[in-house]
């Protein structure tokens, strides 16, 4: 079983819709939680950072951690077709912060 | 100029050729790492670094190593390619606090 599992879509919605993007995983160990933009042909790039259970809000992007169910999500409101890219989550222990774990990625599609 | 550069960008290769990827960045972080990504399996550690005189294996390190020449420059070789390592290989700088800066990638085809 992975660490953390991510479903790769891929994510087709209209634009102005409401994107919901979830990762689970199953060591209770992670303290740190991450949440990756990668446009294609390019590398990723850090979207959101969380260490805590609850909501962080920036823009209409929403990071969400719930610790109790080993889940996280992260919200698009308004979507649009600029954030068509895959969207990889990525945790860290807390005595090991060098080496991330990524989910595999899932790849959305904003249409006009 | 872009923070983190990785060449070639793209390279195809026969079985058995020694092949190196190289990174620069323009930060000056002192951690910098080299990842692979594949369809259906996401980012894979390689090899990471905390400064030149430190090198540490990550979770795939097989079939390849590394080089710290300086504190702004990463290299990964594989010593001899198989077709297994075709794949698209990032490089990344960090301070160790959770966010990672990548490079473009660099595409390596193994024939």
């Amino acid at each position: 079983q992975k660490e953390v599992e991510q479903d790769p879509g891929p994510l087709s919605v209209p634009e102005g819709a409401i994107v919901s993007l979830n990762c689970t995983y199953s060591n209770s160990a992670f303290q740190y939680f991450m949440w990756y933009r990668q446009y294609s042909r390019k590398g990723p790039e850090l979207l959101m950072y969380t260490y805590s259970s609850g909501n962080k809000e920036d823009g209409r992007f929403t990071a969400q951690v719930d610790k109790s169910s080993k889940y996280i999500s992260l919200f698009i409101r308004d979507s649009q077709p600029s954030d068509s890219a895959t969207y990889l989550c990525a945790m860290q222990r807390p005595y090991n912060t060098d080496k991330l774990i990524f989910g595999t990625g899932t790849r959305l599609q904003v249409f006009p | 100029d872009a923070d983190v550069t990785q060449t070639p960008r793209n390279r195809i290769t026969k079985t058995g050729k020694r092949i190196m990827l190289e990174c620069s960045q323009t930060k000056g972080h002192d951690r910098m790492y080299w990842y692979r990504q594949d369809p259906g399996l996401g980012l894979q550690l390689i090899y990471y670094s905390f400064d030149v005189k430190d090198i540490n294996k990550g979770e795939i390190s097989d079939g390849y190593s590394v080089s710290r020449q300086a504190q702004a420059k990463f290299s990964l070789s594989l010593e001899s390619a198989i077709p297994n390592q075709t794949a698209l290989y990032f490089c990344a700088i960090g301070s160790g606090a959770g966010e990672l800066f990548f490079g473009e990638g660099s595409r390596l085809t193994v024939l």
